[in-house]
């Protein structure tokens, strides 16, 4: 089972900043198979991004994901009073989903 | 307006069942997969199962396997998640999400549209 670790697990920033979200897998992942989800309080999960760099319907630009093989990463260009949320990893391989822990983004 | 919506949720003994539903609408349901994932309280997503679109596969977690039994029915345009020998671990909300990948020909994994939940409590 491939494992989805994700740092920092808090990350306390301003609004306007920079925020750089990491997600790191136990083996290498298809970067057609790792997603990426905001999750604000008592909300169902919304997808963001998928395949990696893929934005998904209606996810402002400010938003974007990059990376390959172990290493993901999610940046929010300029944090906006609605981006502060948790933020999910999500992989497939080997018939099994996994979601990593996730990053709290949090206004400082 | 596309839309998934649980129910059945509630509060159950240890050992109990429970069978939870997920209805859709606003799109062709029998055309995609339908994932289930979970969330403890306080805690993160938890993938529990997958159907495949046409119902011929199905995915379970290991911490269900056995347990539970997903199927669904697409003149009824829902989704089930059968829940036998609850244990308190499994208490958590519920969701069931479209799914675009657990076909051969998927070139991507992820779930598109969520429903809000179904809180599922598993105490004496």
């Amino acid at each position: 089972e491939i494992v989805l670790t994700q740092s920092p697990g808090t990350l306390s920033l301003s609004p306007g900043e920079r925020a750089t979200l990491s997600c790191r897998a136990s083996q290498s992942v298809s970067s057609s198979y790792l997603a990426w989800y905001q999750q604000k309080p008592g909300q169902a999960p919304r997808l963001l991004i998928y395949g990696a760099s893929s934005r998904a319907t209606g996810i402002p630009d400010r938003f974007s994901g990059s990376g390959s093989g172990t290493d993901f990463t999610l940046t929010i260009s300029r944090l906006e009073p609605e981006d502060f949320a948790v933020y999910y990893c999500q992989q497939y391989g080997g018939s099994l989903l996994t979601f990593g822990g996730g990053t709290k983004v949090e206004i400082k | 307006e596309v839309q998934l919506l649980e129910s059945g949720g509630g509060l159950v003994q240890p050992g109990g069942s429970l069978r939870l539903s997920c209805a859709a609408s606003g799109f062709t349901f029998s055309s995609y997969a339908i994932t289930w994932v979970r969330q403890a309280p306080g805690k993160g997503l938890e993938w529990v199962s997958t159907i495949s679109r046409n119902g011929g596969s199905t995915y379970y977690a290991d911490s269900v396997k056995g347990r539970f039994t997903i199927s669904r029915d697409d003149s009824k345009n829902t989704l089930y998640l059968q829940m036998n020998s609850l244990r308190a671990e499994d208490t958590a909300v519920y969701y069931c999400a479209r799914d675009w990948g657990w076909e051969p020909s998927s070139y991507y994994y992820y779930m598109d549209v969520w429903g809000k939940g179904t809180a599922v409590t598993v105490s004496s």
